[in-house]
């Protein structure tokens, strides 16, 4: 069985900077996709950005990146720029790359972030 | 193109009913997916529907049932409501099984 972990509860940034938020999982597939959400107060839940880990290169979205290391099964998203808007719950996902394991997404527990003006 | 869509948005039922939920996936995708979000066991997954057929399965009593009809449309039912089924209940819909997901806005069931 897969775990996600994330060991930040909660976190603060100012508008404008950059802030990095961890994840590490746990599991013996070798083949498997990896996913930022965001969930706002609205409870709407949006993918922010994926990984596959096959992919050497990090994945990058506008203002949001990540930092991949396979070997440490370590998989943290860097905002930059943070903007008010970016306030939200942030959860790390983990899914097994197989069609016949189907859709089942692992969550961590989430790091509430906050943008303060 | 529209988004995924979840039916009702809010649910209030006493405890012993059932309830059923409706989720309709973006068009033209056929996998659907339900999980269930509280504050104490987070983010579960319930199960999954590919083509009318229940693939996966996560750790939830029988009373969580659900099915998927032919224009890949999906509903859960849960029966003999207890108080711990107090959730927000979310749908996500993808092309294809082992495809990224994507979220609807959820259905919040209160269980008085």
């Amino acid at each position: 069985a897969q775990t996600v972990t994330q060991s930040q509860p909660e976190m603060s940034v100012q508008e404008a900077e950059t802030v990095t938020l961890s994840c590490t999982y746990d599991t013996s597939e070798n083949n498997y996709y990896l996913f930022w959400y965001k969930q706002p107060p609205s409870r709407q839940m949006i993918l922010v950005i994926r990984q596959e880990a096959y992919k050497q290169q990090n994945a990058t979205e506008n203002r949001f990146s990540v930092n991949f290391q396979k070997a440490a099964k370590s998989f943290s998203l860097k905002i930059s720029d943070s903007q008010l808007g970016d306030t939200a719950m942030y959860f790390c996902a983990f899914m097994k790359h197989e069609e016949t394991s189907g859709s089942r997404l692992t969550f961590g527990e989430g790091t509430q972030l906050t943008v303060n003006p | 193109k529209a988004g995924v869509t979840q039916t009702p948005r809010y649910l209030i039922k006493t405890r012993g009913q059932q309830v059923t939920l409706s989720c309709s996936p973006i068009s033209g995708h056929r996998s659907v997916s339900w999980y269930q979000q509280t504050p104490g066991q987070g983010l579960q997954f319930l199960f999954e529907y590919f083509s009318e057929t229940q693939r996966n399965k996560g750790n939830f009593p029988g009373r969580f049932s659900g099915r998927q009809f032919s224009n890949s449309r999906s509903e859960m039912n849960v029966s003999t409501l207890e108080l711990g089924d107090s959730a927000l209940y979310l749908c996500a819909s993808s092309l294809y099984p082992g495809r990224e997901q994507f979220f609807g806005p959820g259905t919040r069931l209160t269980v008085l």
